[in-house]
């Protein structure tokens, strides 16, 4: 099976713009979860998505967002970029079903996001 | 507040040295424990533990997870150059808040010199 992919890999912008990323999970998985990962603060939770539905979200503003389509498909938008959104922003995807709460996370290569 | 700490933070060996890396944690609904390897970008599974005293075993490395002490550890045997990485450890949690959520530690940075 192939892995989890994730585009574009790496991403410049400017202060005040605003960015989507990409993921596609493992084929058949249908819980898709974003983190960011930044030197200071580690991987940090941003949320999580399961049949389209966004289930849990971390202590991020709201400026970060996400979507997960029919495909388990999942994208996350950061609008209004600040200097500090500088990280590595990985998602995982996990067989998780409806009922089950958190089980082996298999993680993309990240989108390395850089913010001048 | 779910935490995780992990001990030591960095830590140099030579090749063939054994090493231990910890992880502890306090974790409201405990349901499992995941170790992690991260070389370039993305981290790699290594294991999942749940259930205590218990130890996994892939190749060189092991990993035992205690309950009652609310920990774990990595080992890694006869140490190769090829194992410098940061070493993940993450717990996940039971229930409806802990959906798709592991909470990380800060991650052990282990370098092997040949």
């Amino acid at each position: 099976k192939a892995g989890v992919t994730q585009t574009p890999r790496y991403l410049i912008k400017t202060r005040g713009q605003q960015v989507t990323l990409s993921c596609s999970p493992i084929s058949g998985h249908r819980s898709v979860s974003w983190y960011q990962q930044t030197p200071g603060q580690g991987l940090q939770f941003l949320f999580e998505y399961f049949s389209e539905t966004q289930r849990n979200k971390g202590n991020f503003p709201g400026r970060f967002s996400g979507r997960q389509f029919s495909n388990s498909r999942s994208e996350m938008n950061v609008s209004t970029l600040e200097l500090g959104d500088s990280a590595l922003y990985l998602c995982a995807s996990s067989s998780s079903s409806g009922r089950s709460s958190t089980d082996t996370q298999y993680f993309g290569p990240g989108t390395r996001l850089t913010v001048l | 507040e779910d935490k995780v700490v992990q001990s030591p933070l960095s830590l140099v060996v030579h090749e063939g040295d054994t090493v231990t890396l910890n992880c502890s944690y306090e974790v409201t609904n405990f349901r499992s424990l995941l170790w992690y390897k991260q070389e370039k970008k993305a981290p790699t599974f290594l294991f999942m533990l749940t259930s205590s005293g218990i130890e996994k075993k892939s190749g060189r490395l092991s990993s035992i997870l205690d309950k009652k002490e609310l920990s774990s550890i990595l080992n890694i045997t006869a140490t190769q150059t090829g194992d410098s990485a940061i070493y993940l450890c993450a717990v996940g949690a039971a229930g409806g808040t802990s959906y798709g959520k592991l909470t990380f530690g800060q991650g052990t940075i282990l370098t092997v010199h040949p």
